[in-house]
C-alpha cells in the first residue's frame, strides 16, 4: 500500500528552526518527485517547491525561494521540508504529495503536518 | 509566478450539474495538457479527480469530468450530491522553474 507518513504536529517560537518530515512506502522512492504546499488557516492551497529524490533537483516557488530548504534522504525514503527562522507568519499546515517522473499530477498525499509559531 | 485563477465560490442544487473554470497562460495551463483537480474536505488532505486534463484516476466517479479550451480548464460536477461539498483546486504545469502551479480554490456549495 503506498503511503506518505508526515511527521506530527510542531509548536515552535519565532526564530526557532524545524525540520518537518514525509516518510514514503510502498513504492518506489526515487521514481516520483515529492513536493510540498501550505495551507494557511482557511485559505487556499499554496505551491511551496518539490525535489526528485533521485538526484536531488529541487525547485521552489518564488515566494519560499530563500525562506524555505526541501531536502531528501533516499536511503530512508524522506523527504523533508525545513526553515532556519521561523516566523509566525508560517503557521500553517504543510502537506507533501508524490508526483511520477514524467507525469505532472500528485497521486497520493501525506496527511499534512501542522506548525503552529508563536511567541 | 501566479497562480492559477478560479472563482471563489460557486453553488449548485442536488441532480444538478455546476463547472469550475481555472484560468492560466500560455506557459502553464495552456501550453500543456498537464492540468489537474483535487478535492478538499475540510480538515482532510486532498484528493486527486482528474488528471491530463480529462482523464479519471480508478474509483473517481464518472460524474466528475474535466476540458480545456486555451488557456482555460474545466472540472464539471454532474448529478450533484451532498458529498461533493467541498473546496476544489486546479493545478498545471508550468515552463517555469517553479515546474507546478495551483490555483487559488474554488469552494462548492450544495444547497
Amino acid at each position: 500500500e503506498v503511503q506518505l507518513v508526515q511527521s506530527g504536529a510542531e509548536v515552535k517560537k519565532p526564530g526557532e528552526s524545524l525540520k518537518i518530515s514525509c516518510q514514503g512506502s510502498g513504492y518506489s522512492f526515487t521514481f516520483y518527485w515529492i513536493g510540498w504546499v501550505r495551507q494557511m488557516p482557511g485559505k487556499g492551497l499554496e505551491w511551496v517547491g518539490i525535489i526528485n529524490p533521485s538526484d536531488s533537483d529541487t525547485r521552489y516557488s518564488p515566494s519560499f525561494q530563500g525562506q524555505v530548504t526541501i531536502s531528501a534522504d533516499k536511503s530512508n525514503s524522506t523527504a523533508y521540508l525545513q526553515w532556519s527562522s521561523l516566523k509566525a507568519s508560517d503557521t500553517a499546515m504543510y502537506y507533501c504529495m508524490r508526483r511520477m517522473l514524467g507525469r505532472h499530477y500528485f497521486d497520493y498525499w501525506g496527511q499534512g503536518t501542522l506548525v503552529t509559531v508563536s511567541s | 509566478q501566479s497562480a492559477l485563477t478560479q472563482p471563489a465560490s460557486v453553488s449548485g442544487s442536488p441532480g444538478q450539474s455546476i463547472t469550475i473554470s481555472c484560468t492560466g497562460t500560455s506557459s502553464d495551463l495552456g501550453g500543456y495538457n498537464y492540468v489537474s483537480w483535487y478535492q478538499q474536505h475540510p480538515g482532510k488532505a486532498p484528493k486527486l479527480m482528474i488528471y491530463d486534463v480529462s482523464n479519471r484516476p480508478s474509483g473517481v466517479s464518472n460524474r466528475f469530468s474535466g476540458s480545456k479550451s486555451g488557456n482555460t480548464a474545466s472540472l464539471t460536477i454532474s448529478g450533484l450530491q451532498a458529498e461533493d461539498e467541498a473546496d476544489y483546486y486546479c493545478n498545471s504545469y508550468t515552463s517555469s522553474s517553479t515546474l507546478e502551479v495551483f490555483g487559488g480554490g474554488t469552494k462548492l456549495t450544495v444547497l
